[in-house]
């Protein structure tokens, strides 16, 4: 079965902070695609990043990095030195299958709240 | 303009009406998909179109149906809404191909009294 775990249903931190959010997949297909997705209060969902599972390079985006570990099949999101701004749900999404039949699993959210 | 368009924003409808909630891309993909946000949920998929002849149902298509009308309109109609329909409501589009991720739409936070 495919499935993604987001264990953390809601973390608060002081701004400066570092925080990880943390993201579990399950799927037994070998090529697959992980992403992260941002919804701020305003509601609208804002893409993130993808990463393919042959891709195991973490990736660092200004204040934002994720440390993909197939071993631990994790795919986790750190957010350095954290704003305000930053204070969203942020979803975590799998998705599987051959061109043509894609099929994304969302997490069910971690809602981060940066207090100032 | 926004690439996804979701009319209306927000809605207030009674047990049994029936409602559509529409969906426009300018993105020119040919993949739309209809899903629902409940707290503690994350997103669920209720229907979603490879193309304007392919419809398909998600994981929770009861009591919904939707109409692909051009490649850039995909709408979501509630027959006869019920209380447990109220949700946040996204309308998204992807390309062909590799998923390079979803274009969302802004949502239609819909409550049924």
């Amino acid at each position: 079965a495919q499935k993604v775990t987001q264990a953390q249903t809601e973390i608060s931190v002081v701004e400066k902070e570092d925080v990880t959010l943390d993201c579990v997949y399950e799927t037994r297909d070998t090529t697959y695609y992980l992403f992260w997705y941002k919804q701020p209060p305003s509601g609208e969902l804002v893409f993130l990043i993808r990463r393919n599972s042959f891709d195991e390079q973490n990736e660092i985006s200004g204040r934002y990095s994720w440390n993909f570990q197939k071993s631990t099949s994790s795919f986790n999101f750190t957010i350095t030195a954290s704003q305000v701004v930053d204070s969203a749900v942020y979803f975590c999404a799998l998705s599987i299958g051959t061109s043509g039949t894609y099929k994304y699993i969302f997490g069910t959210g971690t809602r981060l709240k940066v207090l100032a | 303009d926004a690439d996804v368009t979701q009319t209306p924003r927000n809605r207030i409808t009674k047990t049994g009406k029936r409602i559509m909630l529409e969906c426009s891309q300018t993105k020119g993909h040919d993949r739309m998909y209809w899903y629902r946000q409940d707290p503690g949920l994350g997103l669920r998929l209720i229907y979603y179109s490879f193309d304007v002849k392919d419809i398909n149902k998600g994981e929770i298509s009861d009591g919904y149906s939707v109409s692909r009308q051009a490649q850039a309109k995909f709408s979501l109609s509630l027959e006869s809404a019920i209380p447990n329909q109220t949700a946040l409501y996204f309308c998204a589009t992807s390309d062909f191909g590799q998923p390079y991720g979803y274009t969302f739409g802004s949502g239609t936070r819909l409550t049924v009294v």
